[in-house]
């Protein structure tokens, strides 16, 4: 088991593009969490799964932003006609227990 | 809401202890501790849960007030690799934790 994934590293997109982020969270893991961070700001949640129930959504998170955990394993966050403000680094996290785990980020520029 | 850290940013020298403070307005049932280096994912250290008091392992260890809704974290002894930013985030029985801004944590040689 090598951690929390996350696909890709890095994104770059023009606005009004669609951009699509993966996470494959640690195996066995039924928790996973969406956060959004910025430059000199601390991760901001956007969105919890328990299993492939969507539990909980961050008023933060409009209608241009979907995340969906089909199987209770991986899960992806679809941004849909991005826009400047979006850019940031989207950090998926996974939890058993009470620790959560992050993966690397997945850093999105849209230009 | 957003828990409260401070100081904002710590300097020290190798061999110094810093404390960093985290306080919440809400009643909390567990605080988490993660350090970020710059360009990387926050790294978990420690959770302190609702009836725990202190947890430690080498020179970083933290401590729980539940009646004061507050968090500490010691470092002591610092090393050039505790540089980073120290997050703590709060958790009120939702199982999702709430992040302060961070203090940013330079030590120098």
């Amino acid at each position: 088991d090598t951690g929390v994934s996350q696909n890709p590293r890095h994104k770059i997109t023009k606005r009004g593009q669609n951009v699509t982020f993966r996470c494959d969270p640690i195996s066995e893991h039924n928790r996973l969490y969406w956060y959004r961070q910025t430059l000199g700001q601390g991760p901001e949640f956007l969105t919890y799964f328990q299993n492939e129930a969507q539990l909980e959504k961050s008023r933060l998170l409009s209608d241009r932003f979907s995340a969906e955990r089909p199987k209770g394993s991986f899960s992806t966050l679809e941004i849909q006609r991005t826009e400047q403000g979006d850019s940031a680094m989207y950090l998926c996290a996974s939890s058993l227990g009470v620790e959560a785990f992050f993966g690397q980020g997945t850093r999105l520029t849209v230009v | 809401q957003q828990p409260v850290q401070s100081p904002q940013a710590v300097i020290l020298r190798e061999g110094e202890d810093a404390v960093i403070n985290c306080s919440s307005s809400k009643a909390l049932y567990s605080v988490h501790w993660y350090r970020q280096k710059h360009g990387e994912a926050p790294v978990f250290l420690m959770i302190l849960l609702k009836g725990g008091e202190q947890k430690g392992h080498d020179k970083i260890s933290a401590s729980f007030n539940e009646k004061k809704q507050q968090s500490s974290l010691y470092l002591t002894a610092s090393q050039l690799s505790y540089s980073g930013t120290y997050f703590c985030g709060t958790e009120g029985g939702s199982y999702i934790p709430t992040f302060g801004r961070g203090t940013s944590l330079i030590v120098h040689p």
